[in-house]
């Protein structure tokens, strides 16, 4: 049970290159999340995910895009990289109830120069 | 969605117990208070969580008041390596969309 992870771990991209982050969880969540963490700041939501299928927006969507084509995997796309972008990048699974804890991955560390 | 406060950063010596505190007044009565901790670079980690009764487990212990609108995390006997941002964290009614404030660094000194 590996849980959920990341990948890439670690990546550096130029202004306007785009890439893909990819999320992967084993424990059958109905729940994903992607949250950015910037020096000093808390996490902030970027998208997630209810189900399969489905995504919505969070407190900082703009610049991003995901996609959640199968229930364990969620992507996190960026299509013209900024350096504002540049960030630790958590993803989080939780099961569907109202009872329930977060699960989050190891981060995705992205410079974007 | 109810808001929490917490102290932007406390510090503990080694052995003794750390308590750390946060407000959420305006919370609702389904939602529960989440904890978690950021032990640096690392992803979050689930600490506790409880709705209206305190509770305890292998971890920390935690106490909510009567009227919820605060709680109090209890780590009884912190390590060094309970040094780290801790989150507390009051779940959205019925979207189950958590959000993570800044949190309150803890470091624990020999």
């Amino acid at each position: 049970n590996a849980g959920v992870t990341q990948t890439p771990k670690f990546r550096v991209l130029k202004t306007g290159q785009s890439m893909t982050l990819l999320c992967a969880q084993d424990m059958n969540h109905e729940y994903m999340y992607w949250y950015r963490q910037d020096p000093g700041m808390g996490l902030r939501l970027i998208h997630y995910s209810v189900g399969e299928g489905t995504t919505a927006k969070g407190e900082v969507p703009d610049g991003y895009n995901v996609s959640r084509l199968k229930k364990q995997n969620f992507l996190l796309g960026l299509e013209s990289a900024a350096p504002s972008q540049t960030s630790v990048y958590f993803c989080a699974s939780s099961p569907w109830t109202g009872d329930y804890e977060q699960f989050f991955g190891p981060g995705t560390r992205l410079t974007v120069l | 969605d109810a808001k929490t406060t917490q102290p932007p950063s406390m510090d503990c010596a080694e052995g003794r117990a750390a308590n750390l505190p946060c407000n959420h007044s305006t919370i609702s009565g389904n939602e529960y208070v989440y904890w978690y901790r950021q032990i640096h670079s690392q992803g979050p980690q689930y600490i506790i969580h409880g709705l209206k009764n305190n509770e305890t487990n292998e971890m920390a212990s935690l106490i909510i008041t009567e009227d919820r609108k605060s709680s109090t995390l209890i780590l009884p006997h912190a390590t060094l390596r309970d040094t780290a941002v801790y989150y507390c964290i009051v779940t959205p009614g019925g979207s189950y969309i958590p959000t993570f404030g800044r949190g309150t660094s803890l470091i624990v000194h020999p």
